[in-house]
């Protein structure tokens, strides 16, 4: 089945510095990469998705890449302000498409330092 | 996107006993899922609960534990059976709705097994 491996498991970043956290994963047959923010307590709330057939989506200071060929994904935040401090969770679809269910990757927890 | 609701929101039980846990969606949806969160992990997919039939479960998860029910397009459960200390979870459903491959997760139930 799919594997995601995902790093840092922790990133300690000063406000307005981005922040970086990458994943990859194992099945080439995967498609569909979300990305999920959880405060604690709270459920996990998708912030920005990937499909296979592009390679970069932007939604204000949130960015995610792709690449397929490497089999890697990354989240970028950029301009990080104290709300962005949560635990961030990158996915793939096993076997193409979210109706499949999601692999999680171990989540990294994002500090913002004021 | 949707409105979920699970219930209970926790609680707190025995082992050896079971546990039943709802969740209700305001509109139909096509897919629904459960999802355990041990506590301080990352999600792990139980099982997909299938509309009218048995649910499709992932490795490691079997019925006899976890028995699932979906009658309808907004509705499921998922039953905790003969639980121990090890049991002791967040327990989410998502859904998929839409024609969207985005998943929206429910509250979550806090099970701690005493």
């Amino acid at each position: 089945g799919e594997n995601v491996e995902q790093h840092p498991s922790t990133l300690s970043v000063q406000e307005g510095d981005s922040a970086v956290i990458k994943c990859t994963y194992s099945d080439s047959a995967s498609n569909y990469f979300p990305w999920y923010k959880q405060e604690l307590g709270k459920r996990p709330q998708l912030i920005i998705d990937i499909r296979s057939n592009v390679g970069e989506k932007k939604d204000q200071r949130i960015a995610v890449t792709l690449n397929k060929t490497a089999k890697h994904f990354s989240l970028h935040i950029t301009e990080t302000q104290p709300e962005d401090s949560a635990v961030y969770f990158c996915a793939a679809s096993p076997t193409g498409g979210g109706a499949d269910g999601l692999t999680f990757g171990k989540g990294t927890h994002l500090i913002i330092q004021p | 996107s949707a409105v979920i609701s699970q219930k209970p929101s926790r609680d707190i039980c025995q082992r050896g006993t079971s546990l039943t846990i709802q969740c209700q969606v305001d509109s139909q949806v096509t897919m629904m899922f459960w999802y355990r969160q041990q506590p301080g992990q990352s999600l792990t997919l139980i099982a997909t609960a299938n509309q009218g039939s048995e649910a499709t479960y992932e490795s490691g998860f079997v019925i006899d534990k976890f028995p699932i029910s979906r009658p309808n397009l907004t509705f499921s459960t998922l039953t905790v059976s003969n639980m121990s200390p090890e049991d002791s979870s967040i327990y989410l459903c998502s859904v998929l709705s839409g024609g969207t491959d985005t998943q929206y997760f429910g509250p979550g139930t806090r099970l701690t097994v005493l």
